[in-house]
C-alpha cells in the first residue's frame, strides 16, 4: 500500500498567500525529492534533501527534511499563479522509491 | 522538453489487447524508469532499468514487462489488458543507476483500455 502520504490533497489559495504542503512516510527515507506536474503536464524535479534536518531554498520555495527522515514539508511564500500545479515528494526506503499522495495546488489570482 | 521521448503519445485498445510503450531517455543518461500515473492511485512506480539490466522492481503486475536495450531506449509491454489498466504511463530517464539522482520525465503516454 501507499507508504508515503501527502496533505492537503489540495489547496486553494489567493495569490500572494503562503501554501505548505507536508509529506508523511511510514519508514525512514534515504533522501526525498520533490517533484511538481502542471496540469496536463509530466512531473519536473524541484530538489532533493538527504540529510536529517536539511534545510535548502529555491526563491520563494522552502524544503525541509525531518530530523526523522520521516518527514518532509515545501513551503511556498507569497504564491503566484505560476505556483498552479501538484507537487509530489518522492523519496527512496530500501531498494523501492515511492511517490506521494500530491498536493494540488489552485492559485486564485 | 526534459529530453525524454515517449511514443506513442495516446493509445487506444480493447480489453484483451496487447500493447508496447516506447521510451528514449535523456542523452548520456543510463537509467530508465516507468511509472503507472491514474487518478485513485497517484504516481506508481513500475520498474527501473540501468544500463539495459533490471535494477528494481515495484508494484509492476505480471502481465506487464519491460525491458532496456543495447541504445538504451526502452520499452513497457502491457497484455491482457483490463480496463482498469487506463492510466498515463511516464517513463523517466536519470544518468545514474541509484534513487539519488534527478528523474527526468518524459511527456507520457496515455493508454486508454474500452
Amino acid at each position: 500500500g501507499q507508504q508515503v502520504m501527502q496533505i492537503p490533497q489540495y489547496q486553494h489559495v489567493q495569490e500572494g498567500e503562503d501554501f505548505t504542503t507536508y509529506c508523511n512516510s511510514s519508514t525512514t527515507l534515504s533522501n526525498i525529492q520533490w517533484y511538481k506536474q502542471r496540469p496536463g503536464g509530466h512531473p519536473v524535479f524541484l530538489i532533493q534533501l538527504v540529510k536529517s534536518g536539511e534545510v535548502k531554498k529555491q526563491k520563494r520555495l522552502t524544503f525541509q527534511f525531518g530530523e526523522a527522515k520521516k518527514n518532509s514539508s515545501l513551503h511556498i511564500t507569497a504564491t503566484q499563479t505560476t505556483d498552479v500545479g501538484t507537487y509530489f515528494c518522492a523519496g527512496r526506503t530500501g531498494n523501492q522509491f515511492y511517490f506521494g499522495t500530491g498536493t494540488s495546488l489552485t492559485v486564485i489570482p | 522538453d526534459s529530453g525524454v521521448t515517449q511514443t506513442p503519445k495516446h493509445l487506444i485498445t480493447a480489453t484483451g489487447q496487447r500493447v508496447t510503450l516506447r521510451c528514449s531517455p535523456r542523452s548520456g543518461d543510463l537509467s530508465v524508469y516507468w511509472y503507472q500515473q491514474s487518478l485513485d492511485q497517484g504516481l506508481q512506480f513500475l520498474i527501473q532499468y540501468y544500463n539495459g539490466e533490471e535494477r528494481a522492481k515495484g508494484n509492476i503486475l505480471e502481465r506487464f514487462s519491460a525491458q532496456q536495450f543495447p541504445d538504451l531506449h526502452s520499452e513497457l509491454n502491457l497484455s491482457s489488458l483490463e480496463l482498469g489498466d487506463s492510466a498515463l504511463y511516464f517513463c523517466a530517464s536519470s544518468v545514474g543507476g541509484g534513487w539519488s539522482y534527478e528523474q527526468y520525465f518524459g511527456p507520457g503516454t496515455r493508454l486508454t483500455v474500452t
